[in-house]
């Protein structure tokens, strides 16, 4: 089962920054938070993810809270192609990629013009 | 960087017969790749982790017999889907791990009728 809990659903004007909550209170020490999002008919797309820092790359910024039971992925400027279902997942860190990811219901983000 | 692709990106097919979907890491080598389904409306289901050069797992409640998968090299992994019915139509992805982050391909859609 996934260990996160997202909104089904939120709206955002093309333009506006986008802020995505995800809670996983039973985050345990070792697990990284994973943001990736599905556009219809297509697979998932990897956003970002961290472990306890707050990241940032040319797609978006993670924030996590500093007891890291909730984080918040962050569109800055909002396009009408940033339309998709986003899914916050919690992955143990094994390297090479190793570790399956569980996805839950996701959430769908619909930016408006 | 991080390109997975799959061959083909949709296919129909006739009751009773079997398909073969390919997934290959391009500019990179994962001994590991997922096999996903998602059936319409609903979230990636995980049904089998391929491993190089072994027999991949399967998830709970996924007949091995059925979706027969075989990882040959360190960027190809097929699913072949055999005695197909109506039933195993749906949105077949997969994805290859690379340090620390999966990347997933396009996604197949079969359909079976």
């Amino acid at each position: 089962d996934a260990k996160t809990t997202q909104p089904p659903s939120m709206d955002c004007a093309e333009g506006r920054a986008a802020n995505l909550p995800c809670n996983h209170s039973t985050i345990s020490g070792n697990e990284y938070v994973y943001w990736y999002r599905q556009i219809h008919s297509q697979g998932p797309q990897y956003i970002i993810h961290g472990l306890k820092n707050n990241e940032t790359n040319e797609m978006a910024s993670l924030i996590i809270t500093e007891d890291r039971k909730s984080s918040t992925l962050i569109l800055p400027h909002a396009t009408l192609r940033d339309t998709a279902v986003y899914y916050c997942i919690l992955r143990q860190y094994i390297q090479g990629g190793s570790e399956k990811l569980v996805f839950g219901k996701g959430m769908k983000l619909t930016v408006n013009p | 960087g991080a390109v997975v692709s799959q061959h083909p990106s949709w296919v129909i097919c006739k009751s009773g017969t079997s398909v073969k979907i390919e997934c290959r890491s391009l500019d990179f080598q994962a001994t590991t790749m997922f096999w996903y389904r998602q059936f319409p409306k609903q979230s990636l289901m995980l049904m089998a982790t391929s491993n190089e050069g072994s027999k991949a797992t399967y998830e709970q409640g996924v007949e091995k017999d059925k979706f027969l998968i075989n990882h040959a090299s360190l960027t190809l992994s097929t699913l072949t889907v055999t005695s197909a019915h109506p039933e195993d139509s749906s949105f077949y992805i997969c994805s290859a791990g690379m340090r620390d982050t999966q990347y997933f391909g396009p996604g197949t859609r079969l359909t079976v009728l």
